[in-house]
């Protein structure tokens, strides 16, 4: 079956523009991860959606970050006012419950590039 | 606070030996540990978890780990590595009191030398 994939697969833009990266879970995952994995780093946890709320949205690093659910499948993660510090890539996940025992399963990633 | 520290930056093995790969956490409460292998240009994919039960977990391609409660370990093993195990190698925990997050440590990477 299709497994989570992620639009665009490479996103370059400059300092200070608005980016938008789209993540498709799994059908029928109810949770939705974001992460950030900069260079020679593991994932970093951004926020977590069970179904169309945010349930964790403690590793949003500031309020220029923010990601929405709006039908509890497709999630979008908005950038504003990017910063070269921005740049990274950053990874979805889905799991089928979200309990903590869940497997999450995750996309290629979106690499941005912010120049 | 949750940690996971994984102690070595490379791991270097000639093919057909064994492999270790370590991993070391802090977590408050029982941990749910999981081992993900990153392949260039590639997501994460997932290798095994431990939940509860056997301390001896096996995973895919031939992986198993082996959690240790009182050394607060979850090392990551394999009897006869291959050329193609080389990648970058991820430990994670979560823990009850951690919520919904899931912490990673920085990564291990393995070659595999034929």
């Amino acid at each position: 079956g299709a497994g989570v994939s992620q639009t665009p697969s490479n996103k370059v833009t400059e300092k200070g523009k608005y980016v938008e990266l789209r993540c498709d879970p799994i059908s029928g995952h109810t949770a939705l991860y974001w992460y950030r994995q900069s260079l020679g780093q593991g994932p970093e946890f951004l926020i977590y959606f069970q179904g169309t709320g945010a349930a964790d949205d403690s590793g949003l690093p500031n309020d220029r970050f923010f990601a929405v659910r709006p039908e509890g499948s497709v999630s979008t993660l908005k950038i504003q006012r990017t910063e070269r510090g921005d740049s990274a890539v950053y990874l979805c996940a889905s799991s089928l419950t979200g309990g903590l025992a869940d497997t999450q399963y995750f996309g290629p990633g979106t690499r941005l590039t912010v120049l | 606070a949750q940690s996971v520290a994984q102690p070595e930056d490379q791991v270097n093995v000639a093919e057909g030996n064994p492999l270790t790969v370590k991993c070391t956490y802090s977590v408050s409460g029982n941990p749910y540990l999981f081992w993900y292998v990153q392949y260039p240009n590639r997501g994460l994919q997932f290798l095994l978890k431990y939940i509860t039960g056997d301390n001896l977990v096996k995973g895919s391609y031939g992986f198993e780990a082996e959690f240790n409660k009182s050394q607060t370990s979850f090392h990551l093993k394999k009897p006869s590595a291959l050329v193609s195990d080389s990648a970058l190698y991820f430990c994670a925990v979560r823990g009850a009191t951690g919520g919904f997050k899931t912490i990673f440590g920085a990564g291990t990477r393995l070659f595999v030398k034929a």
